[in-house]
């Protein structure tokens, strides 16, 4: 039974590019929730996507934005980037969303130079 | 919002030793989660913990959601247990993580 995937697990990109990142939740599962996490911080949550559709949203810039497809895999997109965003971006899935346990992938290193 | 605040913030144990970690937090909730976070980055699910008491051999929590804290118990700690260790509560369909508590355990 696979767990969560991500994909890639490093990446390196400069200000003002764009980045996807993707995600394959465990076998069962149907919605797929993506977090921030900055080094020595706990994960800060993005958003999670349900039925293909953005379902609740953190606080966080319009530059992030997301997709759900059918087979329930998701991407997180993030356009014109900043210093900032360099982070551990994490995904996690779970059945239904609201009162289920979350499983994490491993993660995508993200630095911005 | 929500808060969620752990203690201690860092922890330093001999291999052996028991070790109580704790998770305050500012509203009723009806969802709370224990994580650790290996040196590598995986967070694994240790337990989903709304309220009473759950075991997994030397790991035990306790949530006591009508004075709205949790406490996460280690014993015979071993050298993998190091990491960091995250509470988190649900609100709506988020997970509001704490800063964590960060547990070396040397042997």
């Amino acid at each position: 039974d696979a767990g969560v995937t991500q994909s890639p697990t490093h990446l390196i990109k400069t200000r003002g590019q764009q980045v996807t990142l993707r995600c394959s939740p465990k076998s069962g599962h149907d919605t797929v929730s993506w977090y921030q996490q900055a080094l020595g911080q706990g994960p800060q949550f993005i958003f999670q996507y349900y039925e293909e559709e953005e379902r609740q949203r953190g606080n966080f810039p319009d530059r992030f934005s997301g997709h759900q497809f059918p087979n329930y895999s998701s991407e997180l997109n993030v356009n014109a980037l900043l210093l900032g965003d360099s982070a551990l971006y994490l995904c996690a899935s779970s059945l239904d969303g609201y009162n289920e346990k979350l499983f994490f992938g491993s993660g995508t290193q993200l630095s911005v130079l | 919002g929500i808060q969620v605040e752990q203690s201690p913030p860092d922890l330093i144990l001999q291999e052996g030793a028991n070790s109580t970690l704790r998770c305050n937090f500012s509203d009723s909730v009806n969802n709370l989660q224990w994580f650790h976070q290996n040196p590598w980055g995986q967070l694994i699910n240790l337990f989903y913990i709304p309220s009473g008491t759950k075991q997994n051999g030397r790991l035990s929590a306790t949530t006591v959601a009508t004075e709205r804290y949790s406490l996460l118990y280690i014993s015979s700690s071993q050298t993998t247990d190091s990491g960091v260790y995250f509470c988190a509560v649900k609100a709506g369909t988020a997970l509001i993580f704490g800063k964590g508590t960060t547990l070396s355990v040397s042997s």
